[in-house]
């Protein structure tokens, strides 16, 4: 157990719709990190933020946006969903840069 | 190009026996390298990370970095029943951008 929790483990939503899923990192961690896992596209980095303030920017989507809040947990909304978004989201939070932890999982299934 | 590449495997092994696993990169930028494990259906779990070229060990596994080549390996020893996951060589870029490799499944038969 990393000690990162994530909820929903799983969802299932129609396309069009609109679907928030969330992150509490590990006690004392204050970068939050989320990805998308795909079969085809591997693990991609989407979003950093670090203490409220959004850090780094990978690979997302203008339909898709994430907060940090004041107690560190992190939500990421995902609006308009199509087909292809139906992937696994990972949150990860982190001490430093390098060494991250990741939570179990979000399984997002859009029909 | 992708930025890391690594070979999807599947790879399968006997126990007890080395197993090599590689990344190879295009950008002379990445500064940090990570080897993540993940068991089906879990969050990856990271195993180790390293700055510079040359190798580092923790136990059954050893990361190497050739910088000059732009390619990273880890090694396990011993190979055991429980290593059989996906491991993911990860890498990081100035400004905090990460990226992954598609994984390579290893499975370890007893």
């Amino acid at each position: 157990d990393s000690g990162v929790t994530q909820t929903p483990k799983h969802l299932i939503t129609a396309t069009g719709q609109r679907v928030t899923l969330r992150c509490s990192p590990r006690s004392g961690d204050l970068s939050v990190y989320w990805y998308q896992q795909s079969l085809d596209q591997g693990l991609q980095f989407l979003i950093q933020y670090y203490n409220g303030e959004e850090r780094a920017k990978g690979n997302i989507l203008e339909r898709f946006s994430a907060q940090q809040f004041p107690d560190l947990h992190s939500e990421l909304n995902l609006s308009s969903l199509e087909l292809g978004d139906s992937a696994l989201y990972f949150c990860a939070s982190s001490p430093d840069s390098y060494e991250q932890y990741f939570g179990p999982g979000t399984r997002l299934t859009v029909t | 190009q992708k930025e890391v590449e690594q070979d999807p495997g599947p790879l399968s092994v006997p126990e007890g026996a080395i197993v090599s696993l590689n990344c190879t990169y295009s950008n002379s930028a990445f500064q940090y390298f990570m080897w993540y494990r993940q068991y089906s259906r879990k969050g990856p779990e990271l195993l180790m990370y390293t700055y510079s070229s040359g190798n580092k060990e923790d136990g059954r596994f050893t990361a190497q970095v050739d910088k000059s080549s732009k390619y990273i390996s880890l090694f396990i020893r011993d190979s055991q029943p429980s290593d059989s996951a996906t491991y993911l060589c990860a890498m990081s870029a100035p400004g905090n951008q990460f990226y992954f490799g598609t994984g390579t499944s290893l499975t370890v038969i007893p």
